[in-house]
């Protein structure tokens, strides 16, 4: 029984197009994150929902768009592909925003905008 | 500069060897520590936490922190090619909201 999982886990588009990821947690978690790791391996966050209100919004184009629709579920609506948004995304969730060594990852959804 | 610097290796070893990976890091605010590991097409995993300076152990796995330096370390002891993975540190302070900042991951594979 996956505790975070993602889908799709791969997703190949053309530039321009708008796509979304959808995430979801059976950990009944409080905290869940968007984390973006790039084909270097560096992982940054991009977003973070609490009880499904927004507390981290890491500088990201506004072409980004996540959306709780309640605190089991974290979804990210990218419109407008680039080629630079390629990479793996990963979604996140910890037991509050205090759990600093709580965090569960997802397996990713390797992105690849041609 | 980067919050935290983490060489990216890769970092090829015998089985048997210990294995020691770094970072640094440039905010003395920074109190929690982490050590993920991620394989191949999979998400991190947590291996070990350390809030503030010190030691920690587990198994074959032992995390230091010298805050004094802002240096973390994760050392591998009596390798095994199950070890082979990117190994990534992370730190946090209080009041970040729980954001964890994440080194560039050294590569570590481990041969027979």
């Amino acid at each position: 029984d996956t505790a975070v999982s993602q889908t799709p886990k791969y997703l190949v588009t053309q530039m321009g197009n708008d796509k979304s990821i959808k995430c979801e947690q059976n950990l009944g978690h409080d905290t869940m994150y968007w984390y973006k790791q790039d084909s270097k391996k560096f992982l940054k966050i991009m977003f973070s929902y609490n009880n499904k209100e927004l507390i981290i919004n890491e500088t990201v184009p506004n072409r980004f768009s996540p959306k709780s629709p309640d605190k089991a579920h974290l979804n990210l609506h990218i419109n407008s592909l680039e080629l630079g948004d390629s990479a793996v995304y990963f979604c996140a969730s910890s037991q509050d925003l205090e759990q600093v060594d709580g965090y569960t990852f997802g397996s990713g959804t390797r992105l690849t905008v041609v | 500069q980067k919050e935290v610097e983490q060489d990216p290796g890769p970092l090829s070893v015998p089985e048997g060897a210990i294995v020691s990976l770094n970072c640094t890091y440039s905010n003395s605010a920074f109190q929690y520590f982490m050590w993920y590991r991620q394989y191949s097409r999979k998400g991190p995993e947590l291996l070990m936490y350390t809030y503030s300076s010190g030691n920690k152990e587990d198994g074959r796995f032992t995390a230091q922190v010298d805050k004094s330096s802002k240096y973390i370390s994760l050392f591998i002891r009596d390798s095994q090619p199950s070890d082979s993975a990117t190994y990534l540190c992370a730190i946090a302070h209080s009041g970040g909201y729980n954001k964890l900042i994440f080194g560039a991951g050294t590569r570590l594979a481990v041969h027979p």
